[in-house]
């Protein structure tokens, strides 16, 4: 079957540092996408990774390891308005269809 | 320019009833995605089109039936809606191997 996992709830600080972990298995590989999500609105994108390694993007960088299945979504310097979901979506081979995540809800605190 | 546009924003409709809902990608993409999102907020693909052919069809109910009548539209038609069709509907577009999917605003539909 194909699974993609993220803790449902997280909590931070304004001005801290949160990582955001995905752990997927699917049916082939084409890239892993991490989408940000406020409530009442659409997914936007943040980033995407296809090699293993880090990919730095201002103050949110995401993490790609395709031998252990995994990745990482690193928000630096917290700010209010980063409170929301973090979606960790799979775009499989074969098909490409984008898999998502059930979603990770941030809480960020002042 | 609104990339991918999605109508109507908001559908109220009673059980049984037959409803649409529109989308359109000026992006050039090839591949074009509804999801659906329930409450608990999971993004669940149902269809994806490539170039106006249907390739994957998520074992969703065949109430509901995607129609592209080209590489930018996507509509989706729902027959005799049911409560649990409830949910807010996302159209998406990307190019099929590679790239980011971008979202229409979404589509709040309530069955009551």
């Amino acid at each position: 079957g194909q699974n993609i996992d993220q803790p449902t709830e997280m909590t931070a600080t304004e001005g801290a540092i949160v990582q955001i972990n995905c752990t997927y298995q699917t049916s082939g590989f084409n890239g892993l996408f991490w989408y940000q999500q406020h409530a009442g609105e659409a997914p936007t994108f943040l980033s995407y990774n296809v090699l293993d390694g880090l990919e730095e993007k201002g103050r949110f960088s995401s993490f790609l390891s395709r031998s252990k299945g995994y990745s990482y979504l690193l928000l630096k310097e917290l700010q209010m308005k980063d409170s929301a979901s973090y979606l960790c979506a799979v775009l499989t081979s074969g098909t490409y269809k984008y898999i998502f995540g059930t979603g990770t809800r941030l809480k960020v605190l002042a | 320019d609104t990339a991918v546009s999605q109508t109507p924003k908001y559908l109220v409709t009673q059980m049984g009833n037959d409803k649409s809902i529109k989308c359109e990608q000026n992006l050039g993409h090839d591949t074009m995605y509804w999801y659906k999102q329930d409450s608990k907020k999971f993004l669940k693909i149902m269809f994806s089109y490539n170039n106006k052919e249907l390739i994957i069809n998520e074992t969703v109910p065949n109430r509901f039936s995607p129609k592209s009548p080209d590489k930018a539209h996507l509509n989706l038609h729902i027959n005799s809606l049911e409560l649990g069709d409830s949910a807010v509907y996302f159209c998406a577009s990307s190019h099929m191997e590679s790239g980011q999917a971008f979202f229409g605003q979404g589509t709040r539909l309530t069955v009551v």
